[in-house]
């Protein structure tokens, strides 16, 4: 079935550094990848919708220069958290929906970021 | 706008007991609607989907009916084991987005 591989699935970093975080499709070719954020206990949060070689959509709310969304392949999309502050520790997840436009996100495993 | 509501947890249950999770929507198009489930540290599984009203997903011995008059899709199994321990989400997909219910998580006691 539809992978999709996260990486890192944790990092720690200092305050005022930026962090990157890799989203690939392995074995299909993805369109639209979707960034979330969960916060402990909740549900996810939609931050936004990258687009194959368009600019990102961001949600209201939320910081397009303070998460960095790149799309530039079909099967790779990057997160970066710029200027991290410890508010901005969290758990990111990605998806992922195949070209063939199927109506499943398949996931990643997300990535816990702790900014100290 | 679109939302869904999910009971609140934790659900904690005895093995072999009958399980439902509550799920209610509010779309403005005609959503799809799908179970999710996390297990810790991990990002989501998909467990069950339904396109249409009236139509019932299954997968592992969950079941969920799409029910358009109740606007509801609640998640059942008939009996429950310690392996289902997890957190389960509600979501829907109306046009191009996903909107995901807060999760529930359900603990099982041998």
């Amino acid at each position: 079935g539809a992978v999709v591989s996260q990486h890192p699935s944790w990092v720690i970093c200092k305050s005022g550094t930026s962090v990157k975080i890799e989203c690939r499709s392995l074995d299909f070719q993805a369109t639209t990848m979707f960034w979330y954020r969960q916060f402990p206990k909740q549900s996810l949060m939609l931050m936004a919708t990258s687009n194959e070689g368009s600019k990102a959509t961001y949600e209201q709310g939320v910081e397009k220069d303070k998460f960095l969304i790149n799309h530039a392949s079909l099967t790779l999309s990057t997160l970066t958290v710029t200027s991290a502050h410890p508010e901005d520790s969290s758990f990111y997840i990605c998806s992922a929906r195949d070209r063939s436009g199927a109506n499943v996100l398949t996931f990643g495993a997300g990535s816990r970021l702790t900014v100290l | 706008g679109d939302s869904v509501t999910q009971m609140e947890g934790p659900v904690t249950l005895s093995e072999e007991a009958f399980l439902t999770i509550n799920c209610t929507y509010t779309a403005t198009g005609y959503p799809s609607l799908f179970w999710y489930v996390q297990y810790p540290g991990e990002g989501l599984q998909l467990l069950l989907k339904a396109t249409k009203a009236d139509d019932k997903g299954s997968n592992k011995g969950f079941e969920a009916t799409y029910r358009k008059e109740t606007t509801s899709f609640h998640l059942e199994k008939g009996s429950v084991q310690v392996s289902d321990s997890s957190v389960y989400f509600c979501a829907l997909r109306d046009f191009n987005k996903f909107y995901f219910g807060s999760g529930t998580k359900l603990n099982v006691k041998p």
